[in-house]
């Protein structure tokens, strides 16, 4: 069980387009998912936390109009990248906690986006 | 804010000995502290975690301590194999309510055959 899954699992793009990574718990339900971006050889940097059903909340020094975060359902949340630009190059994982009573805190992360850009 | 420090940033040895990796961290209200495993382009996989209300904890070849007054705790392997080569990332709850984790800079484990 606790299955997340991450889509695509590489995207190329060029300089100043958009791009959207979908992150799925696919056995239950996430009212809670984690957005973190990953350089080389770099730990994990939590950039923002997705909420069901409201605004997520971003950490200091990341751009919400940037990294647009959307958490339309239970087991779907995304993350947009608007005008990317090279050093928006990196790799994303999402994460997504257990539902509160099942295992507090823990943390199930998806398989990553590798996301270059030209 | 938490402040996690991670000990040492590459680790080798040799096939059959013991690995030992160290955190720190700043927030004692932290209550949460789990370690991941991560491969070259792979997901962070869980390996063990341990709360506030435990010292320690053990799963076949791995175990973590938790000295709560010093804010440490630690990734110990035993008989390592070369399969557990990765890097190791350790992480602290934010706040005790916190979902919110704090990694540790990770450990390069190199295990010699």
């Amino acid at each position: 069980g606790a299955v997340v899954s991450q889509h695509p699992s590489r995207v190329i793009c060029k300089s100043g387009t958009s791009v959207k990574i979908e992150c799925r718990s696919l056995d239950f339900q996430a009212t809670t998912m984690f957005w973190y971006r990953q350089f080389p050889k770099q730990s994990l940097m939590l950039m923002a936390t997705s909420n069901e059903g409201s605004k997520a909340t971003y950490e200091q020094g990341v751009e919400k109009d940037k990294f647009l975060i959307n958490h339309a359902s239970l087991t779907l949340s995304t993350l947009t990248v608007t005008s990317a630009h090279p050093e928006d190059s990196s790799f994303y994982i999402c994460s997504a906690l257990l539902p509160t009573g099942l295992s507090l805190n823990e943390q199930f992360f998806g398989p990553g986006t590798r996301l270059t850009v030209l | 804010g938490e402040n996690v420090e991670q000990h040492p940033s590459t680790l080798s040895v040799q096939e059959g000995d013991s690995a030992v990796i160290k955190c720190t961290y700043s927030d004692s209200a932290s209550n949460y502290f789990p370690w991941y495993k991560q491969e070259l382009g792979k997901r962070p996989q869980l390996i063990i975690d341990i709360r506030s209300n435990v010292g320690e904890k053990k799963d076949q070849r791995i175990a973590v301590t938790l000295n709560k007054t010093a804010k440490h705790f630690s990734l110990h392997i035993t008989e390592t194999q070369p399969e557990d080569s990765a890097v190791y990332f350790c992480a602290a709850s934010l706040g005790e309510y916190g979902n919110k984790l704090v990694f540790g800079a990770g450990t390069i484990l190199r295990v010699k055959s």
